[in-house]
């Protein structure tokens, strides 16, 4: 089945403590992007990945970093979690994009985090 | 990137055919326009996309004018299971702008 995994889909954790949350994809897509949604702001862009090694920022990276070694993982990092990154997050990836070849995103189900 | 405005809520009875307009005042010449369902608890879900003019597939009526400024999304008769949140989304495949979203219930 095609479908974007993310873990955890819930964690509680506590402010400074490092945590990665894992998204893959099993359809060969090389887009991947990751999604911040919070109440009343819908969803925002964190980062997105256009090929394997290939990253750049979308509309709030600040406190989050991501790598893509591989083109099925692209995990979220958070090297010192705050208060305000409470939020769920979501993975999406779609096949190749770019001017005039706009593809639709397949999300994933979802990672509830709360920072303590 | 292009902001978007939505209603922020809609009510409908089942069988109405509902339409839901976004505004994308700044659209830029290489974004599309996408709409996605969002059910609580899970991902976005696909459901149109379109660049201008008309588009319909098996689901849903995208209308684009020549603008490009704004789009409708046309639900035709809709049912209990279309109670969810409608997302418009303007992006040109790398850097995507979510619109605020539309609570649509539909009631019997």
């Amino acid at each position: 089945e095609a479908q974007v995994t993310q873990n955890p889909r819930y964690l509680i954790t506590v402010t400074g403590k490092k945590l990665t949350v894992t998204c893959s994809q099993n359809m060969n897509h090389e887009y991947m992007s990751w999604y911040r949604q919070d109440p009343g702001l819908g969803l925002r862009q964190i980062y997105y990945s256009m090929n394997v090694e290939v990253t750049d920022k979308g509309d709030v990276p600040e406190g989050y970093k991501v790598s893509r070694k591989e083109k099925r993982n692209f995990p979220l990092i958070l090297e010192s979690p705050s208060p305000n990154q409470t939020s769920l997050y979501f993975c999406a990836s779609s096949p190749r994009t770019g001017r005039y070849s706009n593809q639709p995103q397949h999300f994933g189900d979802g990672t509830r985090l709360s920072i303590l | 990137l292009a902001k978007t405005t939505q209603p922020i809520s809609m009510d409908s009875y089942e069988g109405q055919e509902v339409n839901i307009t976004c505004s994308h005042n700044n659209i830029a010449t290489n974004d599309y326009i996408t709409w996605y369902q969002q059910f609580p608890s899970q991902g976005p879900r696909f459901i149109i996309q379109g660049y201008k003019t008309k588009v319909t597939n098996e689901v849903a009526s995208l209308f684009i004018p020549a603008d490009r400024k704004s789009s409708t999304l046309s639900l035709p008769r809709v049912s209990l299971s279309d109670t969810a949140v409608y997302y418009c989304l303007v992006g040109d495949g790398q850097n995507f702008v979510f619109g605020p979203g539309t609570r649509l219930s539909v009631l019997p």
